[in-house]
């Protein structure tokens, strides 16, 4: 039973890239999320779903995408990277009414 | 709207003595309420969490925590610090029940333990 499964692990991005950020569960989760954490700021919610084809925006949604096709992966998609964006990126996932499993996280540096 | 204050960002203790780190919430509904712990370099693991049964929960590697509905509180306690419990702490609040699909995260507290 893997879990929440996050790839790449580091990743290094010139200013106006994209990127997609991959998140997949085999728990056969409803809930999935992408956070960032900077340092001071604690975790702020990017984008959720509460189902396949269910998508709305966090906290901090500017300049990126999500879209949930299945129930296993929610991707988090970066238009034209900033070096605002360089931060550490956790996918979670949660059957409703439980708690939230967390990825390893992905380290994104824009350059 | 819901939001989570961690009184410290950085606390310190030597081996042994008692371990208190602070969390205080603000939820408009019931909430449920989760302390996670984070090694360097690594995700957050679940330490445990009020989903409104016991207002005293315990959790994993010694840790405890009590839900004060009047002091707005949840406050983790372990009784004797280890090398090993050095990380960083966070508090975080959701909605109860099947609506809990947002955490709200407090900012952390890093916990040091001196020997």
């Amino acid at each position: 039973n893997a879990g929440v499964t996050q790839t790449p692990k580091f990743q290094v991005l010139k200013t106006g890239q994209s990127m997609t950020l991959q998140c997949a569960q085999d728990m056969n989760h409803e809930y999935m999320s992408w956070y960032r954490q900077d340092p001071g700021m604690g975790l702020r919610l990017i984008h959720y779903s509460v189902g396949a084809g269910i998508t709305d925006q966090g906290e901090v949604p500017n300049g990126y995408n999500v879209s949930r096709s299945t129930t296993e992966d929610f991707p988090l998609r970066l238009l034209s990277a900033a070096p605002s964006q360089t931060s550490v990126y956790f996918c979670a996932s949660s059957p409703a009414g439980q708690w939230f499993h967390f990825g390893d996280g992905t380290r994104l540096s824009i350059l | 709207a819901q939001s989570v204050t961690q009184l410290g960002s950085h606390v310190s203790v030597s081996e042994g003595a008692l371990v208190l780190l602070r969390c205080n919430y603000s939820s408009s509904v019931p909430p449920y309420l989760f302390w996670y712990v984070q090694y360097p370099n690594q995700g957050l693991q679940l330490l445990l969490k009020y989903t409104s049964a016991a207002t005293l929960v315990k959790g994993i590697n010694g840790f405890e925590a009590e839900f004060k509905k009047s002091e707005t509180s949840f406050h983790l306690t372990k009784p004797s610090a280890h090398m090993s419990d050095a990380a960083e702490y966070f508090c975080a609040v959701s909605i109860s029940g099947g609506s809990n699909y947002k955490l709200t995260f407090g900012k952390g507290t890093l916990l040091t333990v001196n020997p």
